[in-house]
């Protein structure tokens, strides 16, 4: 494709329910990464995933946070038993290779816990 | 690890005069430097980047300038204007390991006053 897709856009959930949000990197692109922004805040890091390797998890603020990287391609981060402080924007990115290269971020998935 | 410290986490300039951000990293080994615009309510996006070969790397108003020794690279924003105001994020990260990730500053909120 020809950026950084993530579905959905916009998501209102109950608190205690789970959530599961998508990230469809560019084509070719090994590495990904996903971030989570509270307004008006900065970029939180969460997970990163490179090619087979191992994922760098040591974002992940809770057990009640997990990501999964299929084929090295399509992401999927799930919020279990969701509480109202994970309400932010989830954002994906993606690069060629390894650290060194540019990322390019997707449009992000805005979740409200209610 | 990688530390990457941004600073100021706000500024205010008159339209017209110069704007500058500072940013210090603590890992040797970091060679890439991206720095990326947030406006309100869209993804961050590439504004200008430098690797460790260049001191110094131009684009129109923009300039970001690198000190490898003092481990410290500042982001230069010359005649700003309005639609210069957005958050703007420093970063650092290393080619060397594929495990090596991108790390971001705090972010700094930038606003032209008219």
């Amino acid at each position: 494709g020809a950026g950084v897709s993530q579905s959905p856009s916009n998501k209102v959930t109950e608190k205690g329910k789970d959530v599961e949000l998508r990230c469809d990197p560019i084509s070719g692109h090994t590495a990904l990464y996903w971030y989570r922004q509270s307004l008006g805040q900065g970029l939180e890091f969460l997970i990163y995933f490179q090619g087979n390797s191992a994922p760098d998890k040591s974002g992940l603020p809770s057990d009640r946070f997990s990501a999964e990287r299929t084929g090295g391609s399509v992401s999927t981060l799930t919020i279990q038993r969701t509480q109202q402080e994970d309400s932010a924007v989830y954002l994906c990115a993606s690069s060629e290779h390894s650290s060194g290269n540019t990322i390019y971020f997707g449009e992000g998935s805005w979740l409200t816990v209610v | 690890g990688e530390n990457v410290e941004q600073h100021p986490s706000t500024l205010s300039v008159q339209e017209g005069d110069s704007a500058v951000i500072k940013c210090t990293y603590s890992d040797s080994a970091s060679n890439y430097f991206p720095w990326y615009k947030q406006e309100l309510g869209k993804r961050p996006q590439l504004i200008i980047d430098i690797r460790s070969n260049v001191g110094e790397k131009k684009d129109q108003r923009i300039a970001v300038t690198l000190n490898k020794t003092a481990e410290h690279f500042s982001l230069h924003i010359t005649e700003t204007q309005p639609e210069d105001s957005a958050v703007y994020f420093c970063a650092a990260s290393s080619s060397y390991s594929s495990a090596s990730k991108i790390i971001f500053g705090s972010g700094t909120r930038l606003s032209i006053r008219p």
